[in-house]
């Protein structure tokens, strides 16, 4: 099936720096999602993207929907420590009826005081 | 306005042994979507329903699983005659809408095969 790819695996930087992350595919999608897994829980929605081109921001969260409709990034500014986690990109296809989400294998993000 | 609830949030199954994961949608949410998740993996699509209807079972193993979403109470995944590699956390997710609205995610039920 579809895989998304998400780059880095794996960060560890100081609080209060920048975190970058991105998520790639071969196919174009028509919606883009980021989320935050903490340990022991759910998947939880930060950002959705629904157009080409389109960044939105959540607090100190930014994301973009890539141009060609195949990648999108992420973007944490002056980290804290409970910005640890796993961050997964998800994205669905376009098709005729509904297409289930596609999700990345996740940037698990650690956070140095 | 609850979330997404699940249950158990641990079930611990021998081999060969039944298990069944119930969830919740969040309330209005109509939509109802499968997920299994394996230690250091990403969320990998098992079925999505809707009331009563199977909309798409493609990740799902043809054999020993299945899933409903009956007209009255919660989605159920039956896994029967479980085996340890069917040792994972599972995931509800629940949406107002099919296409292109997003899911929210219960907490999970963590299924251990001994």
């Amino acid at each position: 099936g579809q895989q998304l790819n998400q780059n880095p695996q794996s960060m560890f930087i100081q609080e209060g720096e920048d975190v970058s992350m991105n998520c790639t595919s071969s196919s174009i999608f028509n919606t883009w999602l980021w989320y935050k897994q903490d340990p022991g829980e759910g998947p939880v929605l930060l950002i959705a993207l629904y157009k080409a081109g389109e960044l939105t921001s959540n607090g100190r969260l930014t994301a973009q929907f890539g141009i060609t409709r195949k990648d999108s990034f992420l973007n944490i500014s002056a980290s804290i420590p409970s910005d640890v986690g796993i961050y997964f990109c998800a994205g669905q296809q376009p098709a005729s009826g509904n297409t289930p989400l596609v999700f990345g294998k996740g940037t698990r993000l650690s956070v140095i005081a | 306005n609850a979330g997404v609830m699940q249950n158990p949030r641990h079930l611990v199954r021998r081999r060969g042994q039944e298990a069944r994961l119930r969830c919740s949608p969040m309330k209005g949410h109509s939509h109802v979507y499968w997920y299994r998740q394996l230690p250091e993996e990403g969320l990998k699509f098992m079925v999505y329903l809707q009331k009563e209807n199977i909309i798409d079972e493609s990740g799902m193993p043809k054999e020993r699983f299945s899933a409903e979403f009956p007209k009255e109470g919660p989605s159920i995944l039956r896994i029967q005659q479980v085996v340890r590699g069917d040792s994972a956390a599972y995931f509800c997710a629940s949406s107002p809408q099919g296409a292109n609205s997003p899911l929210h995610f219960g907490n999970g039920t963590r299924l251990t095969v001994t």
